[in-house]
């Protein structure tokens, strides 16, 4: 599975789009991008993922490169609550996730 | 959505002894079930891939001898931390995979075990 780099940490403020960045250079076509966010000391949380095409659902919004090279989770409205640690994954379908080291996001008030 | 549970979501034990952490797949099955280990402040750490009825598979440097998974019903595996010493204290995380599809999988983790070895 490829490896993905993401920033340590981003602070965001409240209310404002929280825009994550992750860059995948090494992805192959088969491999999907997928977002999910640890909240301290809880299990990880799926946000969203895409292959091709850019996404949206209730939490979020997945922008990938036209070269798949790199891909933005966006939170368009971030609040408290989405304060966590938010990993960028790239992986075949089916296969183990292997998490990186993640973004810390924290929203201010 | 799906859920995952685990437990006990905490527990406490004193070293040598061992302990058994189960994770449930509640509203689904799953015949694939994953177990990670996370330190404070560090990522989580695959530790190995459970299948139904089959023996799991550690990955480089776990010791399956130490940590014993059996997985056997589709809503169920256990991990085992045999002979628990204090190091062996981190979070211990499972996800379960729902469907077969090989184009993509969900993947649900649970909340969590936190153990700490005395």
């Amino acid at each position: 599975d490829a490896k993905t780099t993401q920033p340590p940490s981003m602070d965001c403020a409240e209310g404002r789009a929280a825009n994550l960045p992750c860059n995948h250079s090494t992805i192959s076509g088969n491999e999907y991008v997928y977002w999910y966010r640890q909240i301290h000391s809880q299990g990880p949380q799926y946000i969203i993922h895409g292959l091709k095409n850019n996404e949206t659902n209730e939490m979020a919004s997945l922008i990938i490169t036209e070269d798949r090279k790199s891909s933005t989770l966006i939170l368009p409205h971030a609040t408290l609550r989405d304060t966590a640690v938010y990993y960028c994954i790239v992986r075949v379908a089916g296969n183990q996730f292997y998490f990186g080291t993640g973004t810390s996001l924290t929203v201010i008030p | 959505g799906a859920v995952v549970s685990q437990h006990p979501s905490w527990v406490i034990c004193k070293s040598g002894t061992s302990v058994k952490i189960e994770c449930r797949s509640l509203d689904f099955q799953a015949t694939t079930m994953f177990w990670y280990r996370q330190f404070p402040k560090q990522s989580l750490m695959l530790m190995a891939t459970s299948n139904e009825g089959s023996k799991a598979t550690y990955e480089q440097g776990v010791e399956k001898d130490k940590f014993l998974i059996n997985h056997a019903s589709l809503t169920l595996s256990t991990l085992t931390v045999t002979s628990a010493h204090p190091e062996d204290s981190s979070f211990y995380i499972c996800s379960a995979r729902r469907g077969a599809s090989t184009t993509y999988n969900e993947q649900f983790f649970g909340p969590g075990t936190r153990l700490t070895v005395l």
